[in-house]
């Protein structure tokens, strides 16, 4: 079975200080890992798509990296903008590649 | 364009009351799904459709029925409503096979 761990549940950063987001998986075959930003009241919202070890995307402030046994979301001189709650997915390769395994989320709380 | 469109936002069932979440997209997306979000157990899939007139059962089914009659629609039924069933539910798209879901802004179901 398909699993997805993010740590740390919850993270309060001062404006400007740096740090990373973890997501541990295990998948039988690992077809996509992918990055979504959720704010409250709103549904998640597509960040970044990596499908093999070492690939690296960035956006704006933020980074994300994948090894083969998890992926970094990395947050460089964060605002307060920036919070919000950060979800990770594994999609595996199966017969229909159709379902995505969630974890529970990191809530980064940016202040100023 | 509107992307996924989700009604009702919110929605009071007494316990046995039947009711549908519907979800509507205009990005012409083949697959459609829905899942529900419970604090600490993440996004779970309900139920999928790769097309019309196909759906597939995802991880947390019972008690939930779809349909899907057009491309752009794709409606969940809960038959006879349990307070297990009070959560968020969010329906979600994407082209078939990226990975990369689009969502509703979430329906929010209490269950008395």
């Amino acid at each position: 079975e398909d699993q997805v761990t993010q740590s740390p549940e919850a993270l309060r950063l001062q404006e400007g200080e740096s740090s990373s987001l973890n997501c541990s998986y295990t998948v039988s075959g690992l077809r996509g890992l992918f990055w979504y930003r959720q704010d409250p009241g709103k549904g998640p919202e597509f960040l970044f798509t990596l499908y093999s070890a070492g690939e690296e995307k960035e956006k704006e402030r933020l980074k994300a990296t994948l090894t083969k046994k998890e992926s970094f979301l990395h947050i460089t001189a964060p605002k307060p903008e920036d919070s919000a709650t950060y979800l990770c997915a594994v999609q595996a390769w199966t017969g229909t590649a159709s379902k995505l395994t969630f974890g529970t989320g990191t809530r980064l709380q940016v202040t100023l | 364009n509107a992307g996924v469109t989700q009604t009702p936002k919110f929605q009071v069932l007494k316990t046995g009351q039947s009711m549908t979440l519907q979800c509507a997209q205009d990005m012409n997306h083949e697959y459609m799904s829905w899942y529900r979000q419970d604090p600490g157990m993440g996004l779970r899939l309900i139920h999928y459709s790769v097309g019309a007139g196909i759906t597939d059962q995802g991880e947390v089914p019972n008690g939930y029925n779809v349909s899907r009659s057009t491309t752009e629609d794709f409606p969940l039924r809960l038959l006879s409503a349990a307070p297990s069933q009070t959560s968020v539910y969010f329906c979600a798209s994407m082209i078939w096979g990226t990975g990369e879901l689009f969502f509703g802004e979430g329906s929010r179901l209490t269950v008395l």
